[in-house]
């Protein structure tokens, strides 16, 4: 099992805002360490969508946000659009010395 | 523009040895800072982290597979390779090579993926 939790699936209609969440512990979020989302439509490989908790690389739109308190972080879309439909997953770093993921998300844009 | 490609075989037998090559254009391994890590995902389920490369020839490996999992560098031909023993259907699965884009907070994050190649193994 994956060691963020993340709720498996979200849905909105489009212009709606749809929030993802992703849920660690004191060995990785809650540690200190910075969160970093991905967007993978079916067939595709992920995307960098926000790294460093809530920094967007260029081209990403920023309808797309992020935070994160504690040992939890979350994702939010606002004005939800068709293309927004895809698999998001977090994505951490752990005592351990190793990379963490979430179990992903699916949201449907209704 | 970085772009990274996977390559090997479609499919493997239960017990073999699977090994994977990315070769990456757009940036030089040797340069300071570079790291690439091997990242996979069962059909239909979440992505796992393998193990990363490092310019400097660290390597660190997923605690759960390390005693499988080799990764290994070419620099002269901009390439990483992975290695995995004893391969189970169980391993079945996306194989996908990315670049380290960065640290925020120790916490490296992923800038360039490549396509991924799937690697199915037969019992």
């Amino acid at each position: 099992q994956c060691v963020l939790t993340q709720t498996p699936s979200v849905s909105g209609a489009p212009g709606q805002r749809v929030s993802i969440s992703c849920t660690g512990n004191s060995s990785n979020i809650g540690a200190g360490y910075d969160v970093h989302w991905y967007q993978q439509h079916p067939g595709r490989a992920p995307k960098l969508l926000i790294y460093g908790n809530n920094n967007r690389p260029s081209g990403v739109p920023d309808r797309f946000s992020g935070s994160k308190s504690g040992t939890s972080a979350s994702l939010a879309i606002t004005g939800l659009q068709a293309e927004d439909e895809a698999d998001y997953y977090c994505q951490s770093y752990d005592n351990s010395l190793t990379v963490v993921f979430g179990g992903g998300t699916k949201v449907t844009v209704l | 523009q970085v772009t990274l490609k996977e390559s090997g075989p479609a499919l493997v037998k239960s017990t073999q040895t699977l090994t994977l090559t990315c070769t990456f254009s757009g940036v030089s391994l040797s340069a300071t800072g570079m790291s690439v890590s091997w990242i996979r995902q069962p059909p239909g389920k979440a992505l796992e982290w393998l193990a990363r490369i490092d310019w400097d020839d660290d390597k660190i490996y997923s605690t759960s597979l390390k005693t499988r999992i080799t990764i290994s560098k070419d620099t002269s031909k901009n390439q990483v390779v992975l290695t995995m023993t004893n391969m189970d259907p169980v391993d079945t699965a996306t194989y996908y090579c990315a670049r380290i884009g960065g640290y925020s907070y120790g916490a490296p994050y992923f800038d360039f993926w490549g396509q991924g190649t799937l690697v199915t193994v037969s019992s």
